[in-house]
């Protein structure tokens, strides 16, 4: 079935520091792909997404390229902040219904 | 504009008693899910309604799971009789279903300890 793997965290950077959480996945069609967050003690939130190959999904600094060919999203902000401490989920779904999570990655930022 | 209300926001029980759990969706959002987040992994979803009929309950363990959405509004999630496995956090989400983007609006989940 469809599945989607994260790296492993916790992710800890000094801020202002590059950011990339790796996400691939492995899916029977051509699902859409999200990143979604989760601030402590919040729910989860969208962060940004992306419907088809190549397209870039961009919010808050961050971003992430849908890669058909090597089946990934990783996402990525050029300098991070310290209130970008959090849980990320990668995930996929088909038309917009029953998103598919990975496992999250925590991500700590330190001033 | 009000998010998803859950409630309780945490709740600890026996094994092998029941526990309900309560979401009211943002309003005007038909399609209402509830997903499981188990420590350590993403949320895996148990159920979808769009209003109240079910789309999918493909995971849910109709066993000792059941849920219901009375008036296409709000939900009720209950375990009955609950596993020690069953420890979780038990996420609600709405969506506008027309058309679906996959931007799901979740609230704060109701955190279930069995001992």
């Amino acid at each position: 079935g469809d599945s989607v793997t994260q790296m492993e965290g916790p992710v800890t950077l000094s801020e202002e520091a590059f950011l990339t959480i790796n996400c691939t996945y492995t899916a029977t069609g051509y699902p859409s792909l999200f990143w979604y967050v989760q601030y402590p003690g919040e729910g989860l939130q969208l962060l940004l997404k992306a419907t088809k190959a190549d397209d870039k999904g961009s919010n808050k600094g961050f971003e992430a390229t849908y890669r058909k060919e090597t089946t990934s999203f990783h996402l990525e902000k050029g300098s991070v902040q310290v209130s970008d401490s959090a849980v990320y989920f990668c995930a996929l779904s088909y038309y917009g219904n029953k998103l598919v999570f990975g496992a999250g990655t925590i991500l700590r930022v330190k001033s | 504009e009000a998010g998803v209300a859950q409630s309780p926001r945490y709740k600890i029980i026996e094994k092998r008693q029941s526990v309900a759990f309560w979401c009211n969706p943002i309003s005007g959002h038909a399609t209402l899910y509830w997903y499981q987040q188990i420590l350590g992994q993403g949320p895996k979803l148990l159920i979808q309604f769009q209003n109240n009929g079910v789309v999918d309950d493909s995971q849910l363990p109709k066993d000792r799971f059941s849920a219901e959405r009375l008036k296409g509004v709000d939900s009720t999630l209950k375990i009955q009789p609950a596993k020690l496995e069953d420890s979780a956090v038990y996420l609600c989400a709405s969506s506008l279903s027309a058309p679906p983007t996959g931007e799901l609006f979740f609230g704060e989940g109701s955190r279930l300890t069995v001992l």
